[in-house]
């Protein structure tokens, strides 16, 4: 079963613009991670955000949270060619059982 | 070794034959994950370990799945009677702990049953 859904299921963009990709979820949650994955390849942890958290940065990465609506948001500022890849988002359901979204296709286009 | 590792990479086979797939994870990685991921679509979480024993197996689709870790550390992955449907990529993680962080992810067995 799937816990998060991300929205949109493809974005395009030219380089150097940013792109948003957004999760909701459907029940409580500790933390939600967002991962990376490019084709054919597995997938790389990206950032984790705490339920106490509301906002998290990492280089170019801004991952915001907002539990009463039960959703989350990407931010890739000044994206590369080298972001082109699947993004998603992961949530516990439970103590252990890790559910991934069914991800968004991001294509940065030089 | 530094990464989670899985074989084979590739593995053809016909409907109807065993398969088994392995993973080694990260030393000292007490959990261990095995999801299944069709084309276009999110990983779907089949199996958890935590040391040898499986804590949630709740995902294995049928009884045709069985994953063991005897030792708790590698873990294979056996499907028997393949069928067509079973084609998918097959992704193995590791996580240092049991608690809810993140999780180091192999390269995925792909499997392809004719």
């Amino acid at each position: 079963s799937q816990q998060g859904e991300e929205d949109p299921q493809a974005l395009s963009i030219q380089e150097g613009e940013n792109a948003t990709m957004n999760c909701s979820y459907k029940t409580s949650i500790n933390n939600l991670q967002w991962y990376r994955q490019n084709s054919g390849r597995g997938l790389v942890h990206l950032i984790l955000i705490r339920s106490n958290e509301r906002e998290k940065h990492s280089g170019r990465l801004r991952v915001t949270l907002d539990t009463s609506k039960k959703s989350s948001s990407l931010l890739i500022t000044a994206s590369r060619a080298a972001d082109t890849a699947s993004y998603f988002c992961a949530t516990y359901q439970g103590a252990q059982k890790l559910v991934f979204g069914q991800g968004t296709r991001l294509t940065i286009n030089p | 070794g530094a990464g989670v590792s899985q074989t084979p990479s590739n593995k053809v086979t016909e409907k109807g034959k065993y398969v088994e797939l392995r993973c080694d994870p990260i030393s000292g990685h007490t959990a261990l994950y095995w999801y299944r991921q069709s084309l276009g679509q999110g990983p779907e979480f089949l199996i958890y370990f935590q040391g040898t024993g499986a804590a949630d197996d709740s995902g294995l689709p049928n009884d045709r799945f069985f994953a063991v870790r005897p030792e708790g550390s590698v873990s294979t992955l056996k499907i028997q009677r393949t069928e067509r449907g079973d084609s998918a990529v097959y992704l193995c993680a590791s996580s240092l702990t049991v608690t809810t962080g993140e999780l180091f992810f192999g390269e995925g067995s792909r499997l392809t049953v004719l």
